[in-house]
């Protein structure tokens, strides 16, 4: 069974631009959460969905907003790239929101502000 | 969700058992503990998660003490591709069970 598939897996912005991300979960899965990962704050939740509906948000500012489609493919955006976005984008997948149902993950789009 | 508590670093001798605990002492009922593993430039691998007893499967063991404040994960038979972060996180259900927190971690380095 493919796993979780990210693309890019490495991108290469400038501040002010936007970006868009893209992740595949894992076949027959519908929930896809999304997390940034940075040395300085470590691996922090941005957000998840499931059914095309957000069902959990972290704290970060609105330029991060994502989106899901019916095949359960996910995406996230971020506006206004500051140079602070630099970090590795991972998505999550698992069957559904139930407890007890680990999350399994990508291995990310590196995005690099310049 | 409850905090855990891990020792920052680890080590181990290629083919020894790695044993690395975990203290999550406010744990509640309903919460899950989960372990995962993120090696250098690669995405967090999930390895186990238990409620009450202990589990094994393939790749780790997880004890689970029986007042669940706390926990071991177990790799019997540490090998190289074994060196890596090793997270510990409590999880509960509820509206927040899409969210998992992270915190530093256990660098587990296994050698030769």
């Amino acid at each position: 069974k493919a796993g979780v598939t990210q693309t890019p897996r490495y991108l290469i912005k400038t501040r002010g631009q936007q970006v868009t991300l893209s992740c595949s979960p894992i076949s027959g899965h519908r929930s896809v959460s999304w997390y940034q990962q940075t040395p300085g704050q470590g691996l922090q939740f941005l957000f998840e969905y499931f059914s095309e509906t957000q069902r959990n948000k972290g704290n970060f500012p609105g330029r991060f907003s994502g989106r899901q489609f019916s095949n359960s493919r996910s995406e996230m955006n971020v506006s206004t790239l500051e140079l602070g976005d630099s970090a590795l984008y991972l998505c999550a997948s698992r069957p559904g929101t139930g407890v007890g149902q680990p999350q399994h993950f990508g291995d990310g789009t590196r995005l690099s502000i310049l | 969700d409850a905090k855990t508590t891990q020792p920052t670093s680890m080590d181990c001798a290629e083919g020894r058992a790695a044993n690395l605990p975990c203290n999550h002492s406010t744990i509640s009922g309903n919460e899950y503990v989960y372990w995962y593993r993120q090696i250098h430039s690669q995405g967090p691998q999930y390895i186990i998660h238990g409620l009450k007893n202990n589990e094994t499967n393939e790749m780790a063991s997880l004890i689970i003490t029986e007042d669940r404040k706390s926990s071991t994960l177990i790799l019997p038979h540490a090998t190289l591709r074994d060196t890596a972060v090793y997270y510990c996180i409590v999880k509960t259900g509820g509206t927040s069970y899409g969210k998992l927190t992270f915190g530093q971690g256990t660098i587990l380095t296994v050698h030769p």
